[in-house]
């Protein structure tokens, strides 16, 4: 158990759909990062928030959002899902802006049929 | 961001040392290189990071070369359960206070007997 909670850890919904995933960090971390792995693209970096404000941004597409809440936790919302959109999306989290590493969740894998 | 070049595969036999070499010759000079590793689809296990002396833990030591261009990972007594893919990772500043770790497509090692 790394720390990092993610719920759920599967998830089969059909197109057009809109989900939510949850994350809650390890605790004493502020920063939270979501990445999307998917079989061709890799590990990508999506969002990532400190202490509920939004500190830097990757390649989210506007269909997909997130945020951070006053307890820590943070969810992604994607909306209009595609096909194109099954993969695992993993949460990680770290204090000191990163500066000790980033630990990740066991992740959620989602599949848009 | 600072690209990583990592070999596609490598193996080694089981309690030998596994080293796994990374060329990140675009790196600044305040960025860390960082070692993840993803067994099968779990989430990326945080394993060492340095920025640029040499450094030990209770899984893994980092060689970082002087200039800063390229670093080894060592494995000093490989298992059958270090069998993963090694992710060899430049943390990015970003502007606004954010960061965030590029995964490279990282080299798949097999351990076996």
């Amino acid at each position: 158990d790394s720390g990092v909670t993610q719920t759920p850890k599967h998830l089969i919904t059909a197109t057009g759909q809109r989900v939510t995933l949850r994350c809650s960090p390890r605790s004493g971390d502020l920063s939270v990062y979501w990445y999307q792995q998917s079989l061709d693209q890799g590990l990508q970096f999506l969002i990532q928030y400190y202490n509920g404000e939004e500190r830097a941004k990757g390649n989210i597409l506007e269909r997909f959002s997130a945020q951070q809440f006053p307890d820590l936790h943070s969810e992604l919302n994607l909306s209009s899902l595609e096909l194109g959109d099954s993969a695992l999306y993993f949460c990680a989290s770290s204090g000191a802006q990163g500066g000790y590493g980033y630990t990740f969740g066991s992740g959620t894998r989602l599949t848009v049929v | 961001d600072a690209k990583t070049t990592q070999p596609t595969s490598m193996d080694c036999a089981e309690g030998r040392a596994a080293n796994l070499p990374c060329n990140h010759s675009t790196i600044s000079g305040n960025e860390y290189v960082y070692w993840y590793r993803q067994i099968h689809s779990q989430g990326p296990q945080y394993i060492i990071h340095g920025l640029k002396n040499n450094e030990t833990n209770e899984m893994a030591s980092l060689i970082i070369t002087e200039d800063r261009k390229s670093s080894t990972l060592i494995l000093p007594h490989a298992t059958l359960r270090d069998t993963a893919v090694y992710y060899c990772i430049v943390r990015v500043a970003l502007t606004g206070g954010g960061n965030k770790l590029t995964f490279g497509t990282g080299t798949q090692l097999k351990v076996e007997l």
